[in-house]
């Protein structure tokens, strides 16, 4: 169980495109879903946090209309990559997450996509 | 605020040698989690273990061991009889239950050779 399904896996696009990236649970409900970028040879950097139904949040530095997030169900988030410029070539991973046991200690474990690899000409 | 310090950016062994991947944290959070993920190259992340700031019971599992020190504020992972599938990025992370966020280390780069 908690699978974790990103797709695409690698997408090359011209510059001033868009991309989009989905993320989905295919056997659990996730309460909250994660982006990442990492670049190469680097850590993962959160980028933004959405809880479905509800607006991201995103990290300090990410620009919120350059990357769009949605998250219209319990086990799809999208990441919007828009006018796509060649710095914005990364790896994207995505993350799900639900609650296990008590609550109030917020037990989350992220489930990984297997990220998406873009990059813009 | 978080921060989690993997010292040992790389670390080449050979099949069947033990290796000690160190991982440091700081958090003042007084309830939170420990993970150890692991980052083949297809990239994916893989979850290893989670442990919350009050167990402070080693855990082995199979050739994997963790060693949580809350005192010095480590969580090392011990990979007993490497083998070249164990040749992979090792991520140490701090989760947060006030912030939500999980924090991750630079990452070790684990080579093990034939």
């Amino acid at each position: 169980g908690a699978v974790v399904s990103q797709h695409p896996s690698w997408v090359i696009c011209k510059s001033g495109t868009s991309v989009k990236i989905e993320c989905r649970s295919l056997d659990f409900q996730a309460t909250t879903m994660f982006w990442y970028r990492q670049f190469p040879k680097q850590s993962l950097m959160l980028m933004a946090t959405s809880n479905e139904g509800s607006k991201a949040t995103y990290e300090q530095g990410v620009e919120k209309d350059k990357f769009l997030i949605n998250h219209a169900s319990l086990t799809l988030s999208t990441l919007t990559v828009t006018s796509a410029h060649p710095e914005d070539s990364s790896f994207y991973i995505c993350s799900a997450s639900r609650v296990h046991g008590d609550f109030n200690l917020a037990k989350n474990i992220q489930y990984f996509g297997a990220g998406t690899r873009l990059s813009v000409l | 605020a978080q921060k989690v310090t993997q010292a040992q950016t790389e670390i080449s062994v050979v099949e069947k040698e033990d290796v000690t991947l160190d991982c440091v944290y700081e958090t003042r959070d007084t309830t939170y989690y420990l993970f150890w993920y692991k980052q083949p190259p297809s990239g994916e992340l893989v979850f290893l273990i989670r442990r919350n700031s009050f167990d402070e019971q080693n855990e082995i599992s199979g050739r994997y061991s963790w060693n949580f020190q809350k005192s010095t504020s480590s969580f090392n992972f011990t990979i007993t009889a490497s083998q070249v599938v164990d040749s992979a990025v090792y991520f140490c992370a701090v989760y947060s239950g006030n912030t939500g966020k999980l924090i991750f280390g630079q990452g070790t780069t684990l080579q093990v050779k034939p």
